[in-house]
């Protein structure tokens, strides 16, 4: 089976701009989760997506953004860039029915640059 | 709030030593979820292991241990006989109750673990 792939890898951007980056889930995964890693503020989460609707929201400003396809497949967006946006960002896809936890696994993050 | 601390910023070993990565989490949730991951230098999260918190059983799966006391509100992870495939980032990570099935994890700061030859 394979594993999270998220797209692109890496981007490079200046302040002002937008982007939006790509996670596509395991096969059979419903859900999705959007991280932000930093080397300040550590692994935190940004939002999590089950059946194209958003579930939970971590606590970033609405620059951020997110959707989900039927496919499962996820999108985050992030406008107007700032310096401090510069990190990886990590996508997770797990299956869940709802009523216990299920393991995220973790695709290879994409690694925004801003300038 | 949910809180997960890892003390130790950086540890290094040489090789077959053992070593014990210390995570103590904070939450008033009475059913939740423990985690931890490795991140290696190509930065992807790995999946280690995943525990409940009614389930105290400590677990070994080969050179790795964990250790769970909800008493200290501890779930330390051991290596033992280190190798130098063990250098990563290790994430403890935190899940509290499931409120409509949301999945959600709180990470620690990690701790760098380094094995010299």
């Amino acid at each position: 089976k394979a594993g999270v792939t998220q797209t692109p890898r890496y981007l490079i951007k200046t302040r002002g701009q937008q982007v939006t980056l790509s996670c596509s889930p395991i096969s059979g995964h419903r859900s999705v989760s959007w991280y932000q890693q930093t080397p300040g503020q550590g692994l935190q989460f940004l939002f999590e997506y089950f059946s194209e609707t958003q579930r939970n929201k971590g606590n970033f400003p609405g620059r951020f953004s997110g959707r989900q396809f039927s496919n499962s497949r996820s999108e985050m967006n992030v406008s107007t860039l700032e310096l401090g946006d510069s990190a990886l960002y990590l996508c997770a896809s797990s299956w869940t029915s709802g009523r216990s936890y299920n393991e995220q696994f973790f695709g290879p993050g994409t690694r925004l640059t801003v300038l | 709030a949910q809180k997960v601390t890892q003390a130790q910023t950086e540890i290094s070993v040489v090789e077959k030593e053992d070593v014990t990565l210390d995570c103590v989490y904070e939450t008033r949730d009475t059913t939740y979820y423990l985690f931890w991951y490795k991140q290696p230098p190509s930065g992807e999260l790995v999946f280690l292991i995943r525990r409940n918190s009614f389930d105290e059983q400590n677990e070994i799966s080969g050179r790795y241990s964990w250790n769970f006391q909800k008493s200290t509100s501890s779930f330390n992870f051991t290596i033992t006989a280190s190798q130098v495939v063990d250098s990563a980032v290790y994430f403890c990570a935190l899940s509290g109750s499931i409120i409509q099935g949301a999945q959600k994890l709180v990470f620690g700061q990690g701790t760098r673990l380094t094995i010299n030859p």
